[in-house]
């Protein structure tokens, strides 16, 4: 089964507010963390991603916090715009010796609201 | 650059036949995974393959198999087609199948209809 799950499956916000999308991972040798997004009728689309070396990365109006104590990741979008409602979907990736391979939680709707 | 191109874009077939999905990934780009996306159980694992190499593989029944060229195009196979493999079948590839090389950069996918 999936180790990688989130909190809520959907999540509506208001134009130019910003949005924290949440996710819980059980594996604690997950090396490596990223979020998609995706656009109906279009493939996953890389957004950003983290190493488990690091508590924050930082891209464009997006952040990525993570938090190994608990186990948590969160995608934060500043100032979201409609153009962000999509399905957005966190990723763990397990190395084990030669092999890793990248697990997806189910994924959470953001909605915006004009 | 040219992203992943998956062929064809949708295909109906019935039950008890068998199809062949299509995907060329980024040049330059060695390690094609291939991922089933339905709505209840979200992006499910199938396979990776990595010169010409499966080098991991999912918990899915041996209908469901694949392989990579030279020029690491991929493609995947399902046989004895069943209703539940409905789906969109996602490809994605990335630089190699390690960490430092394990973002994913995924097609538009192959809706698969079973009827």
């Amino acid at each position: 089964g999936e180790s990688v799950g989130l909190h809520l499956p959907t999540l509506s916000v208001q134009e130019g507010d910003n949005s924290i999308i949440n996710c819980a991972y059980s594996n604690s040798a997950s090396d490596y963390f990223i979020w998609y997004k995706q656009e109906s009728g279009k493939g996953p689309q890389f957004i950003i991603d983290i190493r488990s070396n690091m508590d924050k990365r930082q891209g464009q109006r997006v952040t990525v916090l993570l938090n190994k104590t608990v186990k948590h990741l969160s995608l934060q979008i500043a100032a979201t715009q409609p153009g962000d409602s999509a399905v957005y979907f966190c990723a763990e990736n397990i190395s084990s010796g030669a092999n890793s391979k990248l697990t997806f939680g189910k994924g959470i709707t953001l909605s915006v609201r004009p | 650059k040219a992203g992943v191109t998956q062929t064809p874009r949708y295909l109906i077939k019935t039950r008890g036949q068998q199809v062949t999905l299509s995907c060329s990934p980024i040049s330059g780009h060695r390690s094609v995974s291939w991922y089933q996306q339905t709505p209840g159980q979200g992006l499910q694992f199938l396979f990776e393959y990595f010169s010409e190499t499966q080098r991991n593989k999912g918990n899915f029944p041996g209908r469901f198999s694949g392989r990579q060229f030279s020029n690491s195009r991929s493609e995947m196979n399902v046989s004895t087609l069943e209703l539940g493999d409905s789906a969109l079948y996602l490809c994605a590839s990335s630089l190699g199948p390690w960490t430092g090389q394990r973002k994913l950069f995924f097609g538009s996918g192959t809706q698969l209809s079973v009827l």
